[in-house]
């Protein structure tokens, strides 16, 4: 298997912008986790679903931010409308149940 | 004060010596996770674990419950093991992530 997928791998956007972030999970695990890591704050949990369905998304920041999983081999994750505050680098990660996280490689966002 | 805290946050060792980082934990979990993330960004897991010990290579992962304390062990230190080391712990059975700072690892040869 090729891993989990993510692009674009970085994304430069003005504030304003809409922004779209992919991920394709492997093959077979339930779970889709989606995380934010910044230098100020670390890692965060920002979402996570389990077959398509979201489970908890306490960790989205605000209204802005929104993801959405329309089967079991895509999920995204949007920004509309981006801020500065939205740069990090965001990651996501799939898993089996009670199993290992697995994680992309990240998308490194930067909002000028 | 943070659920989960790391120490030390930097740790600058010799190639061949042992490590130890630490990991404690303020509240009950169903499980705690090790990650490493090399200066490229990838991150990969290392261990799970929710009792007692894990080996795999020239790491040793182990938890005490009752102390809320959990170390990860390097043995014979290589300069590929500069990396950050992300503890990080799983309440209930939610599979919700919280994570440490991070301890930044540099082995020098």
């Amino acid at each position: 298997d090729a891993g989990v997928i993510q692009s674009p791998r970085h994304e430069v956007t003005e504030m304003g912008q809409e922004v779209t972030l992919r991920c394709k999970p492997i093959s077979g695990h339930d779970y889709l986790f989606w995380y934010r890591q910044t230098m100020m704050r670390g890692l965060e949990l920002l979402i996570y679903f389990n077959n398509n369905v979201p489970i908890d998304d306490s960790g989205m920041p605000e209204d802005r931010f929104s993801a959405k999983m329309p089967n079991a081999s895509f999920s995204t994750l949007k920004i509309q409308p981006s801020e500065p505050r939205d740069s990090a680098v965001y990651f996501c990660a799939s898993s089996s149940p009670l199993g290992t996280q697995y994680f992309g490689p990240g998308t490194r966002l930067l909002v000028l | 004060k943070n659920e989960v805290e790391q120490s030390p946050q930097n740790l600058t060792a010799q190639e061949g010596e042992f490590i130890t980082i630490n990991c404690s934990y303020s509240v009950g979990i169903s499980a705690l996770h090790w990650l490493q993330q090399h200066p490229g960004g990838g991150i990969v897991s290392l261990f799970m674990l929710s009792s007692g010990k894990k080996k795999h290579g020239r790491l040793i992962a182990t938890i005490n419950i009752q102390e809320k304390h959990s170390s990860l062990h390097i043995t014979a230190s290589h300069p590929r093991d500069s990396a950050v080391y992300i503890c990080a712990v799983e309440r209930g059975s939610n599979y919700k992530l919280t994570f440490g700072k991070g301890t930044l690892l540099t082995v020098n040869p």
